[in-house]
């Protein structure tokens, strides 16, 4: 498809065990990016990527959470050790370059439930 | 570091009447400003964007804003809302200084009802 893809749409998981969650960009989006959405709260940011390295990945809430991106394309988020704080939509979201200027397109999100 | 207030958690509007959906900012350094939809089962999709320029910004949809510095506001306006327009509103900052790290407020429900 032409937008981000995100996948699984919706992951149920145990209090403990380990989580991947992945993000297709759109085509040629430099740019790459991963907001947490808790239950009536706006998205926060956890980090982005320029290319395959992550530029700035100052929102990341702990070393639990860990996030590749090795081809430059898709992305994955990680969560170890994964506890019922966890639960949230993860969004990811894509846009030519990084500059403030650029518009970034979002995905639907993965519905993460830690139960 | 930057912060978002939509006080407005949920407006309820009729259909075909104007509406206001509020923003306001805290900042340290220049910002530019962002009003982002979100329909129900959907991603965010970005409705219009304050760079620089004019401070009244059109955008998709019929919906417009206005920066105002002095008052730290960029105020989402529509002069006639559809039963379509119902989704949640979520405003945004970034900052001029380069990466693309939204802040977000925390969201207002537009409710449309006949």
């Amino acid at each position: 498809g032409a937008g981000v893809s995100q996948t699984p749409s919706n992951k149920v998981t145990e209090k403990g065990k380990y989580v991947e969650l992945r993000c297709d960009p759109i085509s040629g989006h430099t740019a790459l990016y991963w907001y947490r959405q808790s239950l009536g709260q706006g998205p926060e940011f956890l980090i982005y990527f320029q290319g395959t390295g992550a530029a700035d990945d100052s929102g990341l809430p702990n070393d639990r959470f860990f996030a590749v991106r090795p081809e430059g394309s898709v992305s994955t988020l990680k969560i170890q050790r994964t506890e019922r704080g966890d639960s949230a939509v993860y969004l990811c979201a894509s846009s030519l370059g990084a500059g403030s200027n650029t518009e970034a397109f979002f995905g639907q999100g993965t519905r993460l439930t830690v139960v | 570091a930057q912060s978002v207030t939509q006080l407005d958690s949920q407006v309820p509007v009729f259909e075909e009447a104007p509406v206001e959906l509020r923003c306001n900012y805290s900042s340290s350094v220049s910002v530019y400003l962002f009003w982002y939809v979100q329909y129900p089962n959907q991603g965010l999709q970005l409705l219009l964007k304050y760079l620089s320029g004019s401070t009244l910004v059109k955008g998709i949809n019929g919906f417009e804003a206005e920066f105002n510095k002095s008052q730290t506001s960029f105020h989402l306006r529509k002069p006639s809302v559809h039963i379509s327009d119902t989704a949640e509103y979520f405003c945004a900052v970034s900052d001029t200084g380069g990466g693309n790290k939204l802040t977000f407020g925390t969201g207002t429900q537009l409710k449309v009802e006949l």
